[in-house]
């Protein structure tokens, strides 16, 4: 049975940096084609897609937040970590992980964790 | 960036009549190996998003055969033969044939 849990802080002041941790069981992330992404969906809007990292740990990254994002895998331990920095108001989401293929789509999703930024 | 957009936005529904939404990207989605990287999820209401259909008209494992995508290239509709009560929540199409982006969006409820 595959599963996905997000972890990390409710609540993050701005300016500050963001860490995110997915841990997952039921598969590896060392088996070809696999895939791991970060998807964030602010209050009542829609999806975006955020960051991936493939088995042969090949990263990419949203164009419009590449330079504030790092994603990265320990296999050992079944998990992918996302860090943001430099979090504004506007960053207020849920953050979820997904399982994906080379195919592009995305099978498992964990619950997802909400991320509020304030002062 | 390719841009996906979906319509409608909104779509009320009667329990047993058809539904269909509409996605268009920017750009092409038909990948030179012959399949459209295009992908539909739902996202009932407090839950996660779940994969329905894959590579354009592809049913996800457990998904109902009243779900059936279509469409190649920029064009393709998510169609929906006989609503049912459980089908209510958000619909989204997303293109994986550069990097990934999401439409808005169609929220289906039941009228």
């Amino acid at each position: 049975q595959v599963t996905l849990r997000e972890s990390g802080p409710a609540l993050v002041k701005p300016t500050q940096t963001l860490t995110l941790t997915c841990t997952f069981s039921g598969f590896s992330l060392t088996t070809p084609a696999m895939r791991m992404s970060w998807i964030r969906q602010p209050p009542g809007k829609a999806l975006e897609w955020l960051a991936r990292i493939d088995w042969d740990d090949q990263k990419f990254y949203s164009r419009s937040l590449k330079t504030r994002l790092t994603i990265s895998k320990d296999t050992s331990k079944n998990q992918v970590v996302l860090t943001m920095t430099n979090l504004a108001p506007m960053d207020t989401a849920t953050y979820y992980c997904a399982r994906g293929y080379d195919s592009g789509q995305f099978d498992s999703w964990g619950r997802g964790t909400l991320v509020t930024v304030s002062s | 960036e390719i841009v996906m957009t979906q319509s409608p936005l909104s779509l009320p529904v009667t329990p047993g009549e058809p539904a269909s939404i509409s996605c268009r990207s920017s750009e092409s989605l038909l990948h030179r190996n012959g399949n459209n990287y295009l992908d539909w999820y739902l996202q009932k209401p407090g839950q996660s998003p779940q994969l329905l259909i894959y590579m354009g008209s592809n049913r996800a494992s457990g998904v109902p055969d009243r779900f059936s995508g279509s469409g190649s290239g920029t064009d393709f509709t998510l169609k929906i033969t006989r609503v049912e009560a459980e089908d209510v929540g958000v619909y989204y199409c997303m293109q994986a044939q550069q990097l990934i982006t999401f439409g808005q969006g169609t929220r289906l409820e039941i009228k």
